[in-house]
């Protein structure tokens, strides 16, 4: 069965820091695995998703996130930063069973970014 | 293209009472899908609508219910509610009802409730 793991659950930066949040996902098929941003008080935004056309995912907001097959990893990233980033962010493996629009989350990663 | 829209955003109900949750999908969308948020269990897959048809359930007990109406607009429904039923319920509509795990979900805002 499909799961996703999340390493940390609070994450906190500076401002123009690095951002690298963790998600190892458990898939015994090649899987499908999206990275959403959740701001308060308001729904889930796609930040961008691996679908197997490419290792490397760009998304929105200037965050990236690469597929490793070995490390059973899909982490996401952004070289610098913004106070802006500051939210709750979800990664998510589609389940592909029966077929149906299903996702399972990790449990999130808040993300604080300081001055 | 107007997003996805719920109704009501913000709702206090008392146990034992029910409730009625309003999803519009974005035009042309014909899958929507329901989930729960809460502080303790995170993201919990409730159902999946596609023209008209449930098509998947999760693990929720039976007083949970939902329904999708020939315009693609959707409702859940939580009967004699518990304190444990107060979290974000968000729905999420998907322009194909081809089964794909590359389909992409656009969330509403959600409709938090509130239970006491």
């Amino acid at each position: 069965a499909q799961s996703v793991t999340q390493l940390g659950s609070h994450v906190s930066v500076s401002e123009g820091a690095l951002v690298l949040l963790r998600c190892n996902y458990s898939s015994s098929v090649p899987p499908y695995l999206f990275w959403y941003v959740q701001y308060p008080n308001q729904g889930l935004q796609l930040l961008l998703k691996y679908t197997s056309a490419a290792t490397l995912v760009k998304g929105i907001n200037g965050f990236e996130a690469e597929f490793k097959k070995s490390e059973t990893s899909f982490h996401l990233t952004k070289p610098s930063a913004h106070m802006s980033d500051a939210a709750e962010y979800f990664c998510a493996v589609s389940r592909f069973s029966g077929g149906y629009n299903k996702l399972i989350f990790g449990a999130g990663t808040r993300l604080a970014v300081h001055p | 293209k107007a997003g996805v829209t719920q109704t009501p955003r913000y709702l206090i109900k008392t146990r034992g009472q029910q409730v009625t949750l309003s999803c519009s999908p974005i035009s042309g969308h014909r899958s929507v899908s329901w989930y729960q948020q809460t502080p303790g269990q995170g993201l919990q897959f409730l159902f999946e609508y596609f023209s008209e048809t449930q098509r998947n359930k999760g693990n929720f007990p039976g007083r949970f219910s939902g329904r999708q109406f020939s315009n693609s607009r959707s409702e859940m429904n939580v009967s004699t509610l518990e304190l444990g039923d107060s979290a974000l319920y968000l729905c999420a509509s998907s322009e194909t009802g081809r089964a794909s795990g590359a389909n992409v979900l656009t969330f509403g805002a959600g409709s938090r409730l509130t239970v006491l």
